[in-house]
């Protein structure tokens, strides 16, 4: 079963860190570009990253530019989201998703992970 | 960035209903814009990539049209397990962004 699942999240006081890691399985891992999208408490989706099959392009949202960083392992079928100099408007459930197709970036986002929640509070 | 508005925001509709949402894109995107459902408590589900191009295990009742600005998703026939929110997404450019959402509410 194509699957991606994430971790990493929990409550970090402003100004901290945190890494995101998003485990896949049931697919070529290293052929398929994949993203981070998040979403705030009631509100709506905002996509924060990017990164190409290979690792070698990598794309942000100009919310998180020079505060996120996105990475991937792909020995070991895993995408990271670094997320530094956190704030309140951080705070949100982070999605990983899979770009629909191989070695193709953009495209519309076909498998999605249940999410991982991230809460920036002193 | 292309801004992507949604309309309208919330819908009240009924089973059996022809629902039609509409979403418009602030530069021209070609047919690049996917559409996705999302539920309470659950990851967003792909519904249409390339504007009108329906992935596969959706319910034929789902479809999406247009090109340019302007894209619409219809459900021709609104069934209880259609009352969720809808989003429009566009990817023309390597800074995709969302439209603001549509719920669809009895």
């Amino acid at each position: 079963e194509v699957q991606l699942l994430e971790s990493g999240g929990g409550l970090v006081q402003p100004g901290g860190s945190l890494r995101l890691t998003c485990a896949a399985s049931g697919f070529i891992f290293n052929t398929y570009a994949l993203t981070w999208v998040r979403q705030a408490p009631g509100r709506g989706l905002e996509w924060v990253s990017a990164i190409s099959a290979s690792g070698g392009d990598t794309f942000y949202a100009g919310s998180v530019q020079g505060r996120f960083i996105i990475s991937r392992d792909n020995s070991r079928n895993m995408v990271f989201l670094h997320l530094d100099s956190l704030v309140a408007e951080d705070s949100a459930v982070y999605y990983c998703a899979r770009v629909r197709i191989t070695f193709i970036d953009p495209d519309a986002l076909d498998i999605w992970g249940q999410g991982t929640m991230v809460t920036v509070s002193s | 960035d292309i801004q992507m508005t949604q309309s309208p925001s919330t819908l009240s509709a009924s089973v059996g209903d022809r629902v039609t949402i509409t979403c418009r894109a602030s530069q021209s995107i070609s047919d690049w814009l996917a559409w996705y459902q999302q539920k309470p408590g659950r990851a967003p589900k792909l519904l249409i990539y390339k504007a009108s191009n329906s992935q596969t295990g959706v319910p034929s009742r789902f479809s999406g049209s247009g090109s340019g600005t302007e894209f619409t998703l219809t459900i021709s026939s609104l069934q209880p397990d259609d009352f969720a929110t809808y989003y429009c997404q566009q990817y023309n450019t390597y800074s995709r962004t969302f439209g603001q959402g549509t719920k669809v509410e009895i």
